[in-house]
């Protein structure tokens, strides 16, 4: 079974900290994804990386950052958390494939609260 | 840009009828996937059903299928039987097929299931 894994189910920080939320995969997968989740606004790609030290901007990059150092780790940076960063994050990986069948799997969320 | 609209916020049903859940997206590609993600409460997001453009024939897996409408662009989960298990909140997706292995979300139903 795939599994993908983070760091926290929930967290507290202050405004102004800096916020690391990281995200394990252990299934070789080239591609993750950070996404953000608000309720009635779905899912909203942060960032996502197709491969080690490679990134791309999603739809809502802004005050985020990220890192992809190994393979299976890929980082989420909040520089300077902020209240408007409240958010349920997940994050997801998938395979390299062309077609449908590059399904993404997800983790479980980290519940962020910035004070 | 592709976007995916959920026009549903909420759905109930009794247990052992039918839902259906509404998706309409709008894309200017031929070729492109379509999937419908499940949310159980404080669990992770799993596939539920995946559809390919081109295939005219609407995707099944046991008591879930599909309503694939290509010309107007609908795209709609209906599930059958439907058992308490199916409470969560559903999320359908959209990926195009020209390398970009992005998905983009609908704002998501919530579904509840009425014993």
């Amino acid at each position: 079974d795939v599994k993908v894994t983070q760091s926290s189910r929930y967290l507290v920080k202050r405004t102004g900290e800096k916020v690391f939320l990281e995200c394990v995969q252990d299934m070789d997968h080239e591609n993750m994804f950070w996404y953000r989740q608000d309720p009635g606004l779905g899912l909203r790609l942060i960032y996502f990386s197709y491969d080690v030290k490679m990134k791309e901007k999603g739809d809502i990059p802004e005050g985020y950052s990220v890192s992809r150092e190994k393979k299976e780790r890929f980082s989420l940076i909040l520089e300077s958390a902020s209240t408007n960063q409240t958010s349920m994050y997940l994050c997801a990986s998938s395979p390299r494939l062309a077609g449908p069948y590059n399904e993404q799997f997800f983790g479980p969320g980290t519940r962020l609260t910035v004070l | 840009a592709q976007t995916v609209t959920q026009s549903q916020p909420e759905m109930s049903v009794q247990e052992a009828e039918t839902v259906t859940l509404s998706c309409t997206y709008d894309t200017s590609e031929s070729d492109y996937y379509l999937f419908w993600y499940k949310q159980p409460p404080s669990r992770q997001m799993i596939l539920v059903i995946r559809q390919e453009a081109y295939k005219q024939q609407n995707a099944t897996e046991n008591r879930f299928s599909v309503n694939f409408q290509k010309a107007a662009k609908s795209f709609s989960l209906k599930i059958s039987d439907s058992q308490l298990g199916d409470a969560a909140m559903y999320f359908c997706a959209y990926r195009n097929n020209f390398g970009n292995e992005k998905l983009t979300f609908g704002t998501g139903t919530r579904l509840t299931i009425i014993p």
